[in-house]
């Protein structure tokens, strides 16, 4: 597509429930990105896929957190039993590859857990 | 592992007034990104820069890379009220992915 599709754009769960976050990245970015953005925060990096490689799943907080990336393209972050410190803006990003390439992030999917 | 730090944290500028935002490391960078994110919005690449010394412009923007490759600089001259927003530096991290400054918010009063 032409950009980073994110679903769903909003996302309200009660704590304990488990949600899934989508991310669609541009066709041909080989490289995708998981990032947390906390309200008026940075951008904490959770987990990096890049084409067949073993993702570095390094930023993930927990056991709770796991993302997959099916047939090198769209890919979707679970969080499980969520915590109301789950709540943030989960942005994904993708890119032609490394850290040497600029990022397109989607426009996010706002998750607030209550 | 490698971090940047960026300052001041916040600025508050008249408009037509300048900004300058500054991104420093303890360790040499391959490359500086730098990313700006509108209030409610997602951040938007602005730049690489990858060479020592290296200055670019973007209009109003002029963006640099130090000598030793370890601080950039991002220059905003005459702000406008559309500059608004959180500017961030990244640069890759050992794994390949970015590592993002904390970010600089502008706020600009017309």
């Amino acid at each position: 597509g032409a950009g980073v599709s994110q679903s769903p754009s909003n996302k309200v769960t009660e704590k304990g429930k488990d949600v899934e976050l989508r991310c669609d990245p541009i066709s041909g970015h080989t490289a995708l990105y998981w990032y947390r953005q906390s309200l008026g925060q940075g951008l904490e990096f959770l987990i990096y896929f890049q084409g067949n490689s073993a993702p570095d799943k390094s930023g993930l907080p927990s056991d709770r957190f796991s993302a997959e990336r099916t047939g090198g393209s769209v890919s979707t972050l679970t969080i499980q039993r969520t915590q109301q410190e789950d709540s943030a803006v989960y942005l994904c990003a993708s890119s032609l590859g490394g850290g040497t390439y600029g990022y397109t992030f989607g426009s996010g999917t706002r998750l607030t857990v209550v | 592992g490698q971090q940047v730090m960026q300052i001041p944290q916040y600025q508050h500028v008249q408009e037509g007034e300048d900004f300058t935002t500054y991104c420093n490391s303890s360790t040499t960078l391959s490359n500086i990104q730098w990313y700006k994110q509108r209030p409610g919005g997602h951040p938007v690449f602005l730049i690489q820069l990858v060479k020592s010394g290296e200055v670019k412009k973007q209009k109003r923007l002029t963006f640099q890379f130090g000598e030793a490759k370890k601080n950039s600089s991002l220059h905003i001259t005459a702000t406008q009220t559309t500059d608004v927003g959180t500017y961030f530096c990244a640069s890759g991290g050992s794994q390949g992915n970015l590592i993002f400054g904390k970010g600089t918010k502008l706020s600009v009063k017309p």
